[in-house]
């Protein structure tokens, strides 16, 4: 099949906390992988992505590596802050070029103070 | 400054309405798609366009309409067949072979 699994919210941490979203795909062959954040009333905007195996995308703390071996791209940030609330999308290409995605159903994340 | 934007932000019809969604982008992208989002749940597609005078369904189509006369623009028309349109509906954008710009979305409920 083509999907994305990501791990159930919602997701309640304390501010400076470790965060793992987890991740996982189906594919044949290897998708470019992406994780969109969406905040409060907003669109989705690109956190990082990863074009190929054992690529590490990365951006404001948050890191996330495409791991052919265990088909996932864990989403993770060694110390969270209140800002970081939000709703967290994985996803994968369908149609390489056409670029049509498929997303995780989404994470919620809370951080408390 | 470029970006996508939807208007109008919320949106309400009434039942067996047609209304339209409008989505313009000042990016110079190819490619525009549309999805719907509802509670607690993922994205779906539901039309997306490689070039201006194309389109392709998405996974979830029926009682949507689109069209792509010009390259900037990608409206969207939700039909009075589709029987449970109250979602957040959210347009975006690429390069071809390029991830995804979203635009902020509009919320359409039915009155």
């Amino acid at each position: 099949g083509n999907s994305v699994t990501q791990m159930e919210g919602p997701v309640t941490l304390s501010e400076e906390a470790f965060l793992t979203i987890n991740c996982t795909y189906t594919a044949t062959g290897y998708p470019s992988l992406f994780w969109y954040v969406q905040y409060p009333g907003e669109g989705l905007q690109l956190l990082l992505k990863a074009t190929k195996a054992d690529d590490k995308g990365s951006n404001k703390g948050f890191e996330a590596t495409y791991r052919k071996e265990t088909t996932s791209f864990h989403l993770e940030k060694g110390s969270v802050q209140v800002s970081d609330s939000a709703v967290y999308f994985c996803a994968r290409v369908l149609i390489q070029g056409a670029q049509k995605l498929v997303f995780g159903q989404g994470t919620r994340l809370t951080i408390n103070p | 400054d470029g970006g996508i934007t939807q208007s109008p932000k919320y949106l309400f019809r009434k039942e067996g309405q047609n209304v339209t969604l409008s989505c313009e982008q000042n990016l110079n992208h190819d490619a525009m798609y549309w999805y719907r989002q509802d509670p607690g749940q993922g994205l779906r597609l539901i039309y997306y366009s490689q070039i201006v005078n194309d389109f392709q369904k998405g996974d979830i189509a029926e009682g949507y309409s689109v069209s792509r006369e010009k390259k900037e623009s990608f409206p969207l028309t939700v039909t009075s067949a589709q029987k449970n349109p109250t979602a957040f509906y959210l347009c975006a954008s690429s390069p071809t072979g390029y991830p995804q710009h979203f635009g902020d979305g509009t919320r359409l409920s039915i009155l």
